[in-house]
C-alpha cells in the first residue's frame, strides 16, 4: 500500500534563510507527488507536482521540490523564507502501478512551518 | 474560472442528527474527492467519484455516504452523527483521477 511520511511536525526557520520541508514516500510503481499548503481556516492550495521528467520541480511562490527516486524523497525547498510562508504543508502521493488498483491520493500528516522575523 | 465551492461553510449539529454537505467542482472537472481533516488524524480520504461512479472509498463506517450527479456536483451525507465526526470536510476536484486536485474552502462541522 502506498504511504507518505513527513518526519517533522514543526519546522522553524528565520526569515531570509533557506527552508526545507521533508517528505518520503512508499509506492509499488511510479509515484505522482504533490505539495499543498494550508493557511488557517482555509482549504489546501496546490504548490507543485512531480509526474515525470526533470527531478527538480518549480512551483508557486518561489517553492521548488526535488524528486529523488533512490531515496524515495520529495523534499520541498525555498531559497529565502518569508514570514508569510508560515503555514501547514502537506505532501501527497498517488501510486500509478497498474497492480495497485484505483488508489486514492494519500496525504502526509502535515508539517507546520514557522518563519520568524 | 470559479474555484471549488462548498456549502455550507459552517454547521452545528447534535449527536444523532444527520447532515448533508455539498460540493460544486471547477467547471469541466469530472473527478471529485472528499477528505476529513482533524487535528489528531490529519487528512483522511473519504470518497472519490468520477462520472457519477464511486471509484474509491476510505476506511470510514457506513454512516458516511456520498454521491455525484450528472453535472459533477457531489454531496456527502453523514447519518447518526457522533462527537468524533466534528471536523473540517474538504472537497477537491480534478479533470481526471490523475490530474491535480484543487480544494474548496471546506465545511467545518461541529457536533455537540
Amino acid at each position: 500500500a502506498q504511504s507518505v511520511a513527513q518526519p517533522e511536525d514543526q519546522v522553524n526557520v528565520a526569515e531570509g534563510n533557506p527552508l526545507t520541508v521533508k517528505c518520503t514516500y512508499s509506492v509499488s510503481g511510479n509515484p505522482y507527488l504533490f505539495w499543498y499548503v494550508q493557511y488557517p481556516n482555509r482549504g489546501l492550495q496546490f504548490l507543485l507536482k512531480y509526474i515525470t521528467g526533470d527531478n527538480l520541480v518549480k512551483g508557486s511562490y518561489g517553492f521548488e521540490a526535488e524528486f529523488n527516486k533512490s531515496q524515495t524523497s520529495f523534499h520541498l525547498k525555498k531559497p529565502s523564507a518569508l514570514v508569510s510562508d508560515s503555514a501547514l504543508y502537506f505532501c501527497a502521493v498517488r501510486d500509478t502501478s497498474p497492480f495497485s488498483g484505483n488508489t486514492p491520493l494519500v496525504f502526509g500528516k502535515g508539517t507546520r512551518l514557522s518563519v520568524i522575523a | 474560472k470559479a474555484g471549488v465551492t462548498q456549502t455550507p461553510r459552517y454547521l452545528i449539529k447534535t449527536r444523532g442528527q444527520q447532515v448533508t454537505l455539498s460540493c460544486s467542482p471547477i467547471s469541466g472537472h469530472r473527478s471529485v474527492s472528499w477528505y476529513q481533516q482533524t487535528p489528531g488524524q490529519g487528512l483522511q480520504f473519504l470518497f472519490e467519484y468520477f462520472s457519477e461512479t464511486q471509484r474509491n472509498k476510505g476506511n470510514f463506517p457506513g454512516r458516511f455516504s456520498g454521491r455525484q450527479f450528472s453535472n459533477s456536483r457531489s454531496e456527502m451525507n453523514v447519518s447518526t452523527l457522533e462527537l468524533g465526526d466534528s471536523a473540517l470536510y474538504l472537497c477537491a476536484s480534478s479533470l481526471s483521477r490523475e490530474e491535480t486536485q484543487y480544494f474548496g474552502p471546506g465545511t467545518r462541522l461541529l457536533v455537540l
